[in-house]
């Protein structure tokens, strides 16, 4: 039973090129989400997925897209990576009102 | 949206002795109060939480204390040891869904 599993764990991105962060839980939730980490900000909710075939926005989606390819997996997408993207981000999983489940995170840098 | 904030930002203690971390929260409708422990390098792990309809929740040597009213929660970590070294984040929402986090406190517990 691995969790929520994350790919890549580190990736340095040049200002404009593209990524997809992968996301995968073995938990058989509902609910997954994507979070930024920034120092001294605390963790921040870009997009979430309450259920297979439903994604909305959370406090910054800006600059990102995400897809809920099946039950399992969840992926964010930059299209454009800037340097305000670098960051730490981490998926979650959960079933709705339960605790949220996090992954290992993927370190993010953009130059 | 919800607000939340946490203190101290840092916060060190010799082992044995009592941490205690607050937050308050903006929205009076969140019902949903979780704490994390985030070790370096890690993701966030869930360590106690409360709802709304609870005053006070104990598990072991952490206990978390809600104060709808004034709308500020706190965690208490008694007899406190080494492996206790971590930043911890405090949460809010409704529901359990869309957590808004603080800041973060950095624990260090002297030897």
């Amino acid at each position: 039973n691995a969790g929520v599993t994350q790919t890549p764990k580190f990736q340095v991105l040049k200002t404009g090129q593209s990524m997809t962060l992968q996301c995968a839980q073995d938990m058989n939730h509902n609910s997954m989400y994507w979070y930024r980490q920034d120092p001294g900000m605390g963790l921040r909710l870009i997009y979430y997925s309450a259920s297979e075939g439903t994604t909305d926005k959370g406090e910054v989606p800006n600059g990102y897209n995400v897809s809920r390819l099946n039950k399992r997996e969840f992926s964010l997408r930059l299209e454009s990576a800037a340097p305000s993207q670098t960051s730490v981000y981490f998926c979650a999983s959960s079933e709705p009102t339960y605790e949220q489940y996090f992954g290992p995170g993927t370190r993010l840098t953009v130059t | 949206g919800e607000n939340v904030e946490q203190h101290p930002s840092t916060l060190s203690v010799q082992e044995g002795d009592s941490a205690v971390i607050k937050c308050t929260y903006s929205d009076s409708a969140s019902n949903y109060f979780p704490w994390y422990k985030q070790e370096l390098g890690k993701g966030p792990q869930l360590i106690i939480d409360i709802r709304s309809n609870v005053g006070e929740k104990k598990d072991q040597r952490i206990a978390v204390t809600l104060n709808k009213t004034a709308k500020h929660f706190s965690l208490h970590i008694t007899e406190t040891q080494p492996e206790d070294s971590a930043v911890y984040f405090c949460a809010a929402s409704r529901a359990a869904r869309q957590l808004t986090f603080g800041s973060g406190t950095q624990l260090t517990v002297l030897p």
